[in-house]
């Protein structure tokens, strides 16, 4: 069974500045699909980026860029220039392929705060 | 495009009492559908999958005669809490995939409360 750890429970940021939290799984899978996940307060959950196990570049979303480390089982994301609005609980999530049928494993969250 | 909707939003009954949940895909058909249920500042945990016209599958630890699902449709999914008690008071979100598959795309979710 697939497993996804998110060791930050809580971080903060200042407005502005880049942060970056963290997910590692474990799979015995090649092919796979990773996601982080935005839960707001309004706790609609919102997909922020998505990265594909086979492509090695790491995938990028405007402010939102990841670090693949497919050999460590690694997957951050950074978030640069950070917002008030990128207050949220965060979450990591992997799928297996082809396409895992469907399933997420998430990963237990990190509570992102973002000061003025 | 690839709207889920939820109703009802927030949903309060007394113990004892069953309360169903729609799921709805506004814009695609969703060959598969996901339960998941969520306490406050944890993780979602998945609760059952559901496909058109078959049985849900449960996971385990899930009971299935007490959340019950019908996925009577390409586009309408329902989950039914029966004889609801205080402890089933959380939050039940519900997300789809269409034929796709790589993606899931997730309802707003349901505050359910039980007195």
């Amino acid at each position: 069974a697939q497993t996804v750890t998110q060791s930050q429970p809580e971080m903060s940021v200042q407005e502005a500045e880049t942060v970056t939290l963290s997910c590692t799984y474990d799979t015995s899978e090649s092919n796979y699909y990773l996601f982080w996940y935005k839960q707001p307060p309004s706790r609609q959950m919102i997909l922020v980026i998505r990265q594909e196990a086979y492509k090695q570049q790491n995938a990028t979303e405007n402010r939102f860029s990841v670090n693949f480390q497919k050999a460590a089982k690694s997957f951050s994301l950074k978030i640069s220039d950070s917002q008030l609005g990128d207050t949220a609980m965060y979450f990591c999530a992997f799928m297996g392929g082809p396409y895992g049928y469907g399933k997420l494993t998430f990963g237990q969250g990190t509570i992102l705060t973002v000061h003025p | 495009g690839a709207v889920v909707s939820q109703h009802p939003s927030w949903v309060i009954c007394k113990s004892g009492t069953s309360v169903k949940i729609e799921c709805r895909s506004l814009d695609f058909q969703a060959t598969t559908m996901f339960w998941y249920r969520q306490f406050p500042k944890q993780s979602l945990m998945l609760m059952a999958t559901s496909n058109e016209g078959s049985k849900a599958t449960y996971e385990q630890g899930v009971e299935k005669d007490k959340f019950l699902i019908n996925h009577a449709s390409l586009t309408l999914s329902t989950l039914t809490v029966t004889s609801a008690h205080p402890e089933d008071s959380s939050f039940y979100i519900c997300s789809a995939r269409d034929r796709a598959g790589a993606e899931q795309y997730f309802g707003p979710g349901t505050r359910l409360t039980v007195t």
